[in-house]
């Protein structure tokens, strides 16, 4: 079965730093989406991303992050200078966009970052 | 504003018994979509179960079972005869039709524990 694949699986950076998270989308996918969860708390919607450019973002998704599709497989989220708050789990997502598949979002596995 | 109520925080059965996870919603949106994910210790989102807001049938997958009520704004999960391996958080999760990108909005999750 297809499925989302996200690298790595756990970073650990060091403050300040710049992360770049990668992320494979299911192939015939047209919506990417960027999630994350503090440990121990809700998942939170950081950004989507269609036909090449960002379609909503959240209050979260500010100027130190930015999203790219630089091929027609990956997709990636980069945060510029890591801060301490930033340690959580991020979840890539997509979704297929065709009428019939009821606008189900699938998930990878997830990257655990730690700022530290 | 789309929101997700979760208000259990966590629940503990006995493996066999059935239990209920309450999901309340809100959306000024006439079209929109209903999910639940799981998501074990080991992290990742399990996609469980997709409703549309124009269809109200309640549905059964194995011990799974969803009752969706407009009329209360509630789209509850009941698992029948619960396993130790149903031990999990469990995610309630709305998206609106209107929003182009379809986003999701997570409630803050039931944790599950069921012991022997």
């Amino acid at each position: 079965e297809p499925e989302v694949t996200q690298t790595p699986s756990h970073q650990v950076t060091q403050m300040g730093q710049e992360v770049i998270l990668r992320c494979v989308p299911i192939s015939n996918h047209l919506y990417f989406y960027w999630y994350r969860q503090i440990l121990g708390q809700k998942v939170e919607f950081l950004v989507s991303f269609y036909n090449n450019e960002i379609s909503e973002k959240s209050e979260i998704f500010d100027d130190q992050f930015s999203v790219e599709r630089p091929d027609g497989s990956n997709f990636t989220l980069k945060i510029r200078s890591t801060k301490l708050e930033d340690s959580a789990m991020y979840f890539c997502a997509s979704k297929d966009g065709a009428r019939n598949s009821g606008n189900t979002i699938y998930f990878g596995e997830g990257s655990w970052l730690t700022v530290v | 504003a789309q929101k997700v109520t979760q208000a259990q925080t966590e629940i503990s059965v006995v493996e066999k018994e059935d239990v209920t996870l309450d999901c309340v919603y809100e959306t000024r949106d006439t079209t929109y979509y209903l999910f639940w994910y799981k998501q074990p210790p080991s992290g990742e989102l399990v996609f469980l179960i997709r409703r549309n807001s124009f269809d109200e049938q309640n549905e059964i997958s194995g011990r799974y079972s969803w009752n969706f009520q407009k009329s209360t704004s509630s789209f509850n999960f009941t698992i029948t005869a619960s396993q130790v391996v149903d031990s999990a958080v469990y995610f309630c999760a709305l998206s609106e039709a209107s929003r182009g990108g379809n986003k999701l909005t997570f409630g803050t999750g039931t944790q599950l524990k069921v012991e022997l």
